[in-house]
């Protein structure tokens, strides 16, 4: 069964604590992108990653990390300098990153601060 | 500053009416644009898309009108059920068939509709 898988569905963070989400694709697909979603806003672009070993940043890239080493696998660091990580985290790919390219997304990550 | 705007955060409409939902972009630039669905505490899922090429595109009760002149697009739902309740977002790309396809998306518009 072909799709994109994020976990956990939830994560908890602690202040100061670096978390990282996972987000992982069978599809095949060259380009991956994380965006997050606060709530009444749109998605918003964080990073994407248009082939394995590269990414770029996208509108709000501070206080986040990732890496690209597997083509199935694109995961979100959140670290400590990301003063406000209380969202709703989503994850995408497609099959390149031209602009007629779909996005499909995973189920999302909810990251909440205790 | 927004360069896609979905200026009505939220809509009700009766079952088996139409449902439109409007969508206003600022980048001319932008040539290819999508609809998405989002249910709550779920992913986006496609819905529709247009290239700037066309001024309209249709799949089974979902349409996609695009007005160019002025960047105006909207998706109409006919008749409208209520498993179509869910938050729709619109987005769009520049650089039709090139390599950079960054979405940029609007804020969304959460559809009632009402049995």
């Amino acid at each position: 069964d072909g799709g994109i898988t994020q976990s956990p569905k939830y994560l908890f963070r602690k202040e100061g604590q670096n978390v990282t989400l996972s987000c992982e694709q069978n599809l095949n697909h060259d380009a991956m992108y994380w965006y997050r979603q606060d709530p009444g806003q749109g998605l918003r672009l964080i990073y994407y990653s248009q082939i394995v070993n590269d990414f770029q940043k996208g509108d709000i890239a501070e206080g986040y990390s990732v890496s690209r080493e597997k083509k199935e696998s694109f995961p979100l660091t959140v670290t400590s300098a990301q003063k406000n990580p209380t969202a709703f985290y989503l994850c995408a790919s497609s099959i390149g990153s031209g602009a007629g390219e779909t996005q499909y997304f995973g189920p999302g990550t909810r990251l909440l601060v205790l | 500053d927004q360069q896609v705007k979905q200026n009505s955060p939220s809509l009700s409409v009766q079952e088996g009416r139409i449902s439109i939902l409007n969508c206003d972009y600022t980048n001319s630039m932008f040539d290819y644009f999508l609809w998405y669905k989002k249910y709550p505490a779920e992913g986006p899922t496609f819905l529709i898309s247009i290239s700037s090429i066309k001024d309209k595109n249709e799949d089974g009760r979902f349409t996609v009108f695009l007005n160019k002149s002025a960047k105006h697009l909207s998706l109409h739902i006919v008749p409208s059920q209520p498993g179509d309740s869910a938050v729709y977002f619109c987005a769009a790309s520049e650089n039709y068939g090139g390599s950079q396809g960054n979405l940029i998306f609007g804020k969304g518009t959460k559809l009632s509709v009402k049995p």
